[in-house]
């Protein structure tokens, strides 16, 4: 495709369960981003990918959150016991190389509530 | 204390006005990013500044970098209501004059809401 797709669009969970949300970056870019965007918090960062390795998850709130990268492309952000602190607008973005001047494409969200 | 800055926090103004949004640095700004979104999508990439003194345009909306007063401004011009939604500002560290290895990690201030009334 063009641009970065995300799914699902919306997803609604109960608190406890597990969810994984899902990143298609645009092809041949080797950079991925996971960011979450809550009220009040702004636009958060969580994790960077390079190819399928992650050298930066400092941005992952707590062990219940997880991501992985396979075949350098598809990204899967996994919320293990979802709380309701947790409800957000998660975007994963991607750019060509990662460097800090590589602009960066965001897909339209994953928007999670927990109820 | 949030390291970008953006004013105002909302905007409401009639279709047709020109108006400015401003996003500040606490640290050094070398370049930034500009984005807007609309409620529930995902962030538009709008212009990227990579040095002082650098303004860029597209279309009504200009963006521009003083690198002395660490500020952004991002101008439009005979606002529409297309114009609505968040803006928001971003960098990375790199750009922020922080040290250490710079690979995309953005930060961003905490958006402006633009209205446009018809």
């Amino acid at each position: 495709g063009a641009g970065v797709s995300q799914s699902p669009s919306n997803k609604v969970t109960e608190k406890g369960k597990d969810v994984e949300l899902r990143c298609d970056p645009i092809s041949g870019h080797t950079a991925l981003y996971w960011y979450r965007q809550s009220l009040g918090q702004g636009l958060e960062f969580l994790i960077y990918f390079q190819g399928n390795s992650a050298p930066d998850k400092s941005g992952l709130p707590s062990d219940r959150f997880s991501a992985e990268r396979t075949g350098g492309s598809v990204s899967t952000l996994t919320i293990q016991r979802t709380q309701q602190e947790d409800s957000a607008v998660y975007l994963c973005a991607s750019s060509f190389m990662g460097a800090g001047t590589d602009t960066q494409y965001f897909g339209p969200g994953t928007r999670l509530t927990v109820l | 204390s949030q390291e970008l800055e953006q004013s105002p926090q909302s905007l409401i103004v009639q279709e047709g006005k020109n108006l400015t949004i401003n996003c500040t640095s606490s640290k050094t700004l070398y370049g930034l990013y500009w984005y807007k979104q609309k409620y529930g999508e995902g962030l538009i990439f709008l212009m990227m500044l990579q040095k002082g003194g650098e303004e860029k345009s597209h279309e009504k909306i200009t963006a521009k970098l003083d690198e002395k007063k660490q500020q952004s401004s991002l101008h439009i011009t005979a606002s529409q209501p297309s114009h609505a939604g968040i803006y928001l500002c971003g960098a990375d560290r790199a750009l922020l004059g922080a040290g250490g290895t710079s690979y995309g990690k953005l930060t961003f201030g905490q958006g402006t809401i633009l209205t446009v009334h018809p």
